[in-house]
């Protein structure tokens, strides 16, 4: 069954640092990923997403993941966080399984910035 | 102009009541979903609609009834509330079920807490 793992509950970076936020999935073709944001008091927004081609893909906000399927990972990276940036990250994969197409969310990782 | 819309935003209730969300979107998206995102932030889908027509029903109890009345609506009715469901429900719409990339717009959240 497909599944997404993010192995970070919580992680915290000091404003102008670089973060890499980490997630695995399980899938057994070629997935769709997605990561997006969740801002205190909001939805989810999509940060960026990668389904084929060039596997560095640049999003929102400075954002980039990489796809390495030797290693079942899109890991999420800015190069320089800001505090803005402090907020609940959910990596994503879409998939098809019993039941169409889904969506899989993993359980988040929340980050603080700190001055 | 909002993109998913739904109401109300926060509803406090008592058990054994039963309430509805409404959802809309105007992105002429064809598929909608209902998440619900639990305490710990674990957000896992309820429901998804193509086309007003129900494709996925995860394991979510009876009490629960969607409904679409056409492709841009997807109301979440909730029978005889139980304190478990309390979380916040989030609509979401993607443009088909297709799954190349599909990116999932969502709506800010209903904050349900019953009492």
């Amino acid at each position: 069954a497909q599944s997404v793992t993010q192995p970070d509950i919580h992680i915290t970076v000091s404003e102008g640092a670089s973060l890499e936020l980490r997630c695995n999935y399980s899938y057994g073709a070629t997935p769709y990923l997605f990561w997006y944001v969740q801002s205190p008091g909001q939805g989810l927004q999509l940060l960026l997403k990668y389904f084929s081609g060039d596997t560095l893909v640049q999003g929102i906000k400075g954002f980039e993941a990489e796809f390495k399927r030797s290693q079942s990972s899109f890991n999420l990276r800015k190069p320089s966080v800001h505090w803005s940036d402090a907020a609940e990250y959910f990596c994503a994969v879409g998939a098809r399984g019993t039941g169409g197409f889904k969506t899989i969310f993993g359980a988040g990782t929340r980050l603080f910035v700190k001055a | 102009d909002t993109a998913v819309s739904q109401t109300p935003k926060y509803l406090v209730t008592q058990m054994g009541n039963d309430k509805s969300i409404k959802c809309e979107q105007n992105l002429g998206h064809d598929t909608m979903y209902w998440y619900k995102q639990d305490s710990k932030k674990f957000l896992k889908i309820m429901f998804s609609y193509n086309n007003k027509e129900l494709i996925i029903n995860e394991t979510v109890p009876n009490r629960f009834s969607p409904k679409s009345p056409d492709k841009a609506h997807l109301n979440l009715h909730i029978n005889s509330l139980e304190l478990g469901d309390s979380a916040v429900y989030f609509c979401a719409s993607s443009q088909n079920t297709g799954g190349s990339g599909n990116t999932i717009y969502f709506g800010e959240g209903s904050w349900l807490t019953v009492v």
